[in-house]
């Protein structure tokens, strides 16, 4: 069935670094590949998002990666801030515009912590 | 400009209780979804709803289901409540034209007894 996986559960840097999360879909029909970042007792929040007719996508210090021939995906964020420290989600969803309907398929999610 | 709201934002219930959660989406958005966010899991799919009908159904029980209204805020219900349903359950919407997009609530953090 729709799988995505995602590593590593948990991330570890020091202020500045930067930091990879990667997840890898088993559908070959998605077509959309969103990151959410969800704070502790927060929502999720939609950071980037990917379609498969693009290979990469910036938008200030975090970018994003998506390899289809491979079916992964990658998500980057340089200059780590301590504001940065959440769980990360990928996902994925074939979405099916003629009747309106999608679902997002998520990853389990990567803990990441960013020490000053 | 208000986003998706989810009432109650915290819910204690016993064993084969009945309970109701509702959603709001953001405003001029016509699709809601429903997902289940077991602690420490990714969100899972439950429903998709679309101009006030059924779109998808995740793998969940018949005890789950769920509606949209005319002004399209929708309800989750789930029948006799068990214990591993105790999760946060989260609503999202999203807009014509790009229903993929999801911007999700708060959610519902339901305890089950």
């Amino acid at each position: 069935g729709e799988n995505v996986e995602q590593h590593p559960s948990t991330l570890s840097v020091q202020e500045g670094d930067s930091a990879v999360i990667k997840c890898t879909y088993s559908d070959s029909a998605s077509n959309y590949f969103p990151w959410y970042k969800q704070e502790l007792g927060k929502r999720p929040q939609l950071i980037i998002d990917i379609r498969s007719n693009v290979g990469e996508k910036k938008d200030q210090r975090i970018a994003v990666t998506l390899n289809k021939t491979a079916k992964h995906f990658s998500l980057h964020i340089t200059e780590t801030q301590p504001e940065d420290s959440a769980v990360y989600f990928c996902a994925a969803t074939n979405p099916m515009f003629s009747g309106g309907y999608n679902k997002l398929i998520f990853g389990a999610g990567t803990r990441l912590a960013v020490h000053p | 400009d208000a986003g998706v709201t989810q009432s109650p934002t915290h819910l204690i219930k016993t064993r084969g209780q009945q309970v109701t959660l509702r959603c709001s989406p953001i405003s001029g958005h016509k699709s809601v979804s429903w997902y289940q966010q077991v602690l420490g899991q990714g969100p899972q799919f439950i429903f998709q709803y679309y101009e006030k009908e059924e779109r998808g159904r995740g793998n969940f029980p018949d005890r789950f289901s769920a509606r949209q209204f005319p002004n399209y805020s929708s309800e989750l219900n789930v029948n006799a409540l068990l214990l591993g349903d105790s999760a946060l359950y989260l609503c999202a919407s999203s807009a014509v034209g790009t229903n993929e997009k999801l911007f999700f609530g708060s959610g519902t953090q339901l305890s089950v007894l």
